[in-house]
């Protein structure tokens, strides 16, 4: 089966950094997407890899690695805007996006 | 119109009622799809439609039916709802610009009692 792995909640600090994991078991890989999701709304865009390293913008960074199965994304300078669900969503090959249960993320001043 | 609109925001619907849910992009994607989220579950695809008059089967398509008459609209519609089917449901389109990313309507809450 496919199965996309994402810790259920992470608590950090205002300021500081917090590193939020992705693995995934698919049948085939054509990208990796992350998602932030604020409480009540709906998923928006944050990043896309398709190929192993690091993609930055701006706070947010996120990386990739197809041999491990593995994905994480970096966000520096926590503001307690950033308080949200993470996803972590692949593309298979049958280009059908299979998601993760998503990270709760909790911003503490 | 700007991006994905849904219509309901929410509804309670008893159970065996028929039910429409709306979904309306101005971005002119032609790939759009329907997704329910419950807690604790990631977001599963119902169906699916790369491009106008045709739709697919997505994971958890039981109980639903879809139609796409042109490209900026893609109804969902529940036969007669059961209290399973109680769930947020979002709405996306992408375009097949290379990376596909999928943006996400507003979202509609419903209730089957």
């Amino acid at each position: 089966g496919q199965n996309i792995d994402q810790p259920t909640e992470m608590t950090a600090t205002e300021g500081a950094i917090v590193q939020i994991n992705c693995t995934y078991q698919t049948s085939g890989f054509n990208g990796l997407f992350w998602y932030q999701q604020h409480a009540g709304e709906a998923p928006t865009f944050l990043s896309y890899n398709v190929l192993d390293g690091l993609e930055e913008k701006g706070r947010f960074s996120s990386f990739l690695s197809r041999s491990k199965g593995y994905s994480y994304l970096l966000l520096k300078e926590l503001q307690m805007k950033d308080s949200a669900s993470y996803l972590c969503a692949v593309r298979d090959s049958n280009y059908q996006l299979i998601w993760g249960a998503g990270t709760k993320l909790i911003i503490k001043p | 119109i700007a991006g994905i609109t849904q219509a309901p925001t929410s509804q309670i619907l008893a159970a065996g009622r028929r039910m429409t849910l709306r979904c309306t992009q101005d971005m002119r994607h032609n790939a759009m799809y329907w997704y329910r989220q419950d807690l604790g579950l990631g977001l599963r695809l119902i169906h699916y439609s790369n491009t106008a008059g045709t739709t697919g089967k997505g994971e958890v398509p039981d109980g639903y039916s879809v139609s796409r008459a042109n490209t900026d609209d893609f109804p969902l519609t529940l036969a007669s709802a059961v209290p399973s089917q109680t769930s947020v449901y979002f709405c996306a389109s992408s375009e097949a610009d290379g990376t596909d990313t999928q943006y996400f309507g507003p979202g509609t809450r419903l209730t089957v009692l």
